[in-house]
């Protein structure tokens, strides 16, 4: 596709329930990342991926957040026993080449509601 | 622990003008610094890039400083348009680390 695109775009769960967010970056982008945006925040790191290798998890906030990247293309985020404070946008972005320095492109992102 | 302040109130300027944005950070050594623009409903669009060795990096009507002693990196939009209306991002990213750092941005509201 032309760009990262995510779904579902908007998500509403139950408190207890899991969640899976997709990501499909573009095509032939080696990292992807994942970010989490509240409201009148910037996005809040909390994982990313070069191929299918997992390399830095610092970000995610407990066990229940996990994120795979199997095939090293579409990555799934998943929410286990979801909690209200889990509700905000969740944005995923990828970027070219392993290069320190390269900009990174982010998709529409999830909206994500725990009620 | 580290922290990026941006300007949490909105700037108000009139059509024509330089904008002038401004990040500041503390607790943190980057090796680069990247701008983002965001639109409401969207996701962060990537502006510009500077490197801890530069000073200064320009692109069109877009022009970006970086003061490693200030810690300090100005963002600046000359020849303002309504068009230029968003939410302005700062990031940073460290030595060897490919995560992004976000400040909370800036609104910038460009009147006719």
């Amino acid at each position: 596709g032309a760009g990262v695109s995510q779904s579902p775009r908007y998500k509403v769960t139950k408190r207890g329930q899991d969640v899976a967010l997709r990501c499909d970056p573009i095509s032939g982008h080696v990292s992807l990342y994942w970010y989490r945006q509240a409201l009148g925040q910037g996005p809040e790191f909390l994982t990313y991926f070069n191929y299918e290798a997992q390399q830095d998890k610092s970000g995610l906030p407990n066990d229940r957040f996990s994120a795979e990247r199997p095939e090293g293309s579409i990555s799934t985020l998943t929410i286990q026993r979801t909690e209200q404070r889990d509700s905000a946008m969740y944005r995923c972005a990828s970027s070219s080449q392993t290069n320190t320095y390269n900009e990174q492109f982010f998709g529409p992102g999830t909206r994500l509601t725990v009620l | 622990s580290q922290k990026i302040e941006q300007n949490s109130e909105a700037l108000n300027i009139q059509e024509g003008k330089t904008a002038t944005l401004t990040c500041n950070y503390t607790n943190y050594s980057p090796a680069y610094l990247q701008w983002y623009r965001q639109d409401p409903g969207r996701g962060p669009v990537f502006l510009l890039l500077i490197r801890e060795n530069e000073k200064e990096k320009r692109k069109e009507r877009l022009k970006v400083t970086f003061d490693t002693t200030l810690k300090q990196s100005l963002f600046h939009i000359t020849a303002s348009q309504p068009a230029d209306s968003a939410t302005y991002l700062c990031a940073l990213g460290g030595f060897g680390r490919r995560a992004l750092t976000f400040g909370s941005g800036t609104r910038l509201q460009v009147q006719p």
